[in-house]
């Protein structure tokens, strides 16, 4: 049973399309993220969710909108997508905002042609 | 600004030696601190982990050092084992702040 569950795994769209990528988490973790990992393998947060509301929105183009409809779901909606953004998208959770190590889900790999 | 760097993209060390990863952080409010491992497309999966109240830190085979006068940790696996092969990242964060940083990861290559 996979504790932090993302889909779709891998996704190939044009550029200019829009795509969401869902994550669930079955640990009972108050708090979710979305890391990107880009083709220079950075792993860099975009934004973090805890107990559905907003805590971390780094520096991210708006066409990105990260969605949390309970605390256990964290979604994440790219609009007009572009080339640049052709990267691995991972989901993690941890217990707290300020306990607990991260847990990842496998990644999402969205490549923009 | 980097502020966790992993200055060696790959090590290859001969299985049942040790391996030794390194990782430097540049942020002094940095007081935690954690090791993952990466498998091809897979998430990152969880080591061990530091608090900079200690200098040490041993579960089994994985040993974590810091260094906070030299803002310097590392990952020490004993013996290597092949499945050890991955890509290892460092990451840290400062008290009162809800992220880590990560490093740029370092490939271990265990070699049989």
């Amino acid at each position: 049973d996979t504790a932090v569950s993302q889909t779709p795994k891998y996704l190939v769209t044009q550029m200019g399309n829009d795509k969401s990528i869902k994550c669930e988490q079955n640990l009972g973790h108050d708090t979710m993220y979305w890391y990107k990992q880009d083709s220079k393998k950075f792993l860099k947060i975009m934004f973090s969710y805890n107990n559905k509301e907003l805590i971390i929105n780094e520096t991210v183009p708006n066409r990105f909108s990260p969605k949390s409809p309970d605390k256990a779901h964290l979604n994440l909606h790219i609009n007009s997508l572009e080339l640049g953004d052709s990267a691995v998208y991972f989901c993690a959770s941890s217990l707290t905002t300020t306990t607990g190590e991260l847990f990842f889900g496998e990644g999402s790999r969205l490549t923009v042609l | 600004d980097q502020q966790v760097k992993q200055n060696s993209p790959s090590l290859s060390v001969q299985e049942g030696r040790i391996s030794i990863l390194n990782c430097d952080y540049t942020n002094s409010m940095f007081d935690y601190f954690l090791w993952y491992k990466k498998y091809p497309a897979e998430g990152p999966t969880f080591l061990i982990s530091i608090s900079s109240i200690k200098d040490k830190n041993e579960d089994g085979r994985f040993t974590v050092f810091l260094n906070k006068s030299a803002k310097h940790l590392s990952l020490h696996i004993v013996p290597s084992q092949p499945g050890d092969s991955a890509v290892y990242f460092c990451a840290a964060r400062s008290s009162g702040t809800y992220k880590y940083i990560f490093g740029t990861g370092t490939r271990l290559k265990v070699l049989a």
